[in-house]
């Protein structure tokens, strides 16, 4: 069974710049969620993918988007970069139902 | 927005020693959970307590959760080196849909275990 992979593993962007973070999801499981962590802090929901429509949002504003193909893996898109971007972005997977979700290594972002 | 608090936020002790770390949060919810995180990588799942649940045991690890109180408590008992970490609860929403799927976390309890 392959967990959740994401890529890239770190990267750097400067302000204004756009990004494209990928997570691929756990076999099996047609639901992915994103999370932004900020350091010292709990993740925070982005959005929830399910079936590749999106399926809830958290209290992001609309530069923040995302995409879910048929294979379940996903994509989570960030226009004009703000320094408090800065984060490690975290992906995980699920299957409706269970509860459980399970969560990949993480894209660790810097903004300059 | 965090849901709730963790307590303490920071917890130090030596290895075969018991730690105890406290969630609270603020609505109704379907179901709480611990995760472990290393070194800001990324999450483990642990335990997963239903609101109908007062207690559940996974190994070395008990949860309870008070839903009168909105709060939980996650207890390491026998702690090795190796549970340093940080814990996160997460609660999943009450009302089903769309918030059934997202977690809510807490700010995270730092642990450390000394050899």
């Amino acid at each position: 069974e392959t967990g959740v992979t994401q890529s890239p593993t770190h990267l750097i962007k400067t302000r204004g710049q756009q990004v494209t973070l990928r997570c691929s999801s756990q076999s099996g499981h047609n639901t992915v969620s994103w999370y932004q962590q900020a350091l010292g802090q709990g993740p925070q929901f982005i959005f929830q993918y399910y079936r590749e429509e999106e399926n809830g949002r958290g209290n992001f504003p609309p530069r923040f988007s995302g995409l879910q193909f048929p294979n379940y893996s996903s994509e989570l898109n960030v226009n004009a970069l703000e320094l408090d971007d800065s984060a490690l972005y975290l992906c995980a997977s699920s299957t409706p139902g269970t509860g459980e979700q399970f969560f990949g290594p993480g894209t660790r972002l810097t903004v300059l | 927005s965090q849901q709730g608090e963790e307590d303490p936020q920071a917890l130090s002790i030596q290895e075969g020693e018991n730690a105890t770390m406290n969630c609270s949060y603020k609505t109704s919810i379907n179901n709480l959970q611990w995760y472990r995180q290393n070194s800001g990588r990324g999450l483990v799942h642990l335990i997963l307590i239903r609101s109908n649940e007062r207690e559940k045991h996974s190994g070395r690890l008990r949860v309870t959760l008070d839903t009168s109180k909105k709060s939980s408590s996650l207890l390491i008992t026998a702690s090795r080196a190796a549970d340093t970490a940080s814990y996160f609860c997460a609660t999943a929403g009450g009302s089903g849909g769309t918030s059934y799927g997202k977690l809510t976390f807490g700010q995270g309890t730092i642990l450390t275990v000394h050899p």
